[in-house]
């Protein structure tokens, strides 16, 4: 089992906002950085946030991310169908020296 | 541009192993750490093993420590996971990943098409 949590499922309608929580501890999140990927189901991950708030190029200004504490967040603005997928969250823990990702996150557009 | 492509998966009985590799090219590889994560059918991702760019340190995730071990091959722009004791719970689709050299926390920043590793008798 993950020891980052995200909720299972998030949806609004196109045009809308939403946001995915991911919550870890001291060890995890509240010590460095975290990234956020995206999944399309049946192909590769994609590298949407990293260093808590940093977008790669080519990823529009619509994905945001932050974080406080031992908590961070990814934000959806404009929603649009083809934002339909699976979202992780995932950071390094240096109480087991291993990388965790988070639950999973599946965003439906109504 | 960046590519990832691996190889090696397959069904493998419970107990046996198997090694896969991942080649890489439109990047100076030897400059990168990497990394394979895996994903079982239906389920959420698991980050499975490190290696350094230069091959000095590695890490392991508890769920494969002392049965898989990752390596690689600077001259051949390769790495490669070599997975002995496989068992039902291996099952998975593999992924080669790029580590982000200028991110300050750990990154994956691109990603192979990934290998299935079936394990079942």
């Amino acid at each position: 089992q993950s020891v980052l949590t995200q909720p299972p499922s998030v949806s609004a309608a196109p045009g809308q906002k939403v946001t995915i929580s991911c919550s870890g501890s001291s060890s995890n999140i509240g010590n460095t950085y975290v990234s956020w990927y995206l999944q399309i189901p049946g192909t590769a991950p994609k590298l949407l946030i990293y260093d808590n708030n940093k977008r790669p190029s080519g990823i529009p200004d619509r994905f945001s991310g932050s974080k406080s504490g031992t908590s961070a967040t990814l934000g959806i603005t404009g929603l649009q169908t083809g934002d339909e997928a699976d979202y992780y969250c995932g950071t390094w823990d240096s109480s087991l020296s291993a990388y965790v990702f988070g639950t999973g996150t599946k965003v439906t557009v109504l | 541009q960046v590519q990832l492509v691996e190889s090696g998966g397959g069904v493998v009985q419970p107990g046996r192993s198997l090694r896969l590799s991942c080649v890489a090219s439109g990047f100076i590889f030897r400059t990168y750490g990497m990394h394979w994560v895996r994903q079982a059918p239906g389920k959420g991702l698991e980050w499975v093993a490190l290696i350094w760019f230069d091959g000095n340190s590695e890490y392991y995730s508890d769920s494969v420590k002392g049965r898989f071990a990752i390596s690689r091959d600077n001259s051949k722009n390769t790495v490669s996971l070599q997975m002995n004791s496989l068992r039902a719970e291996d099952t998975a689709v593999y992924f080669c990943a790029r580590g982000h050299r200028a991110a300050a926390g750990i990154v994956f920043d691109s990603w192979g098409q990934g290998t299935l590793v079936t394990v079942s008798s």
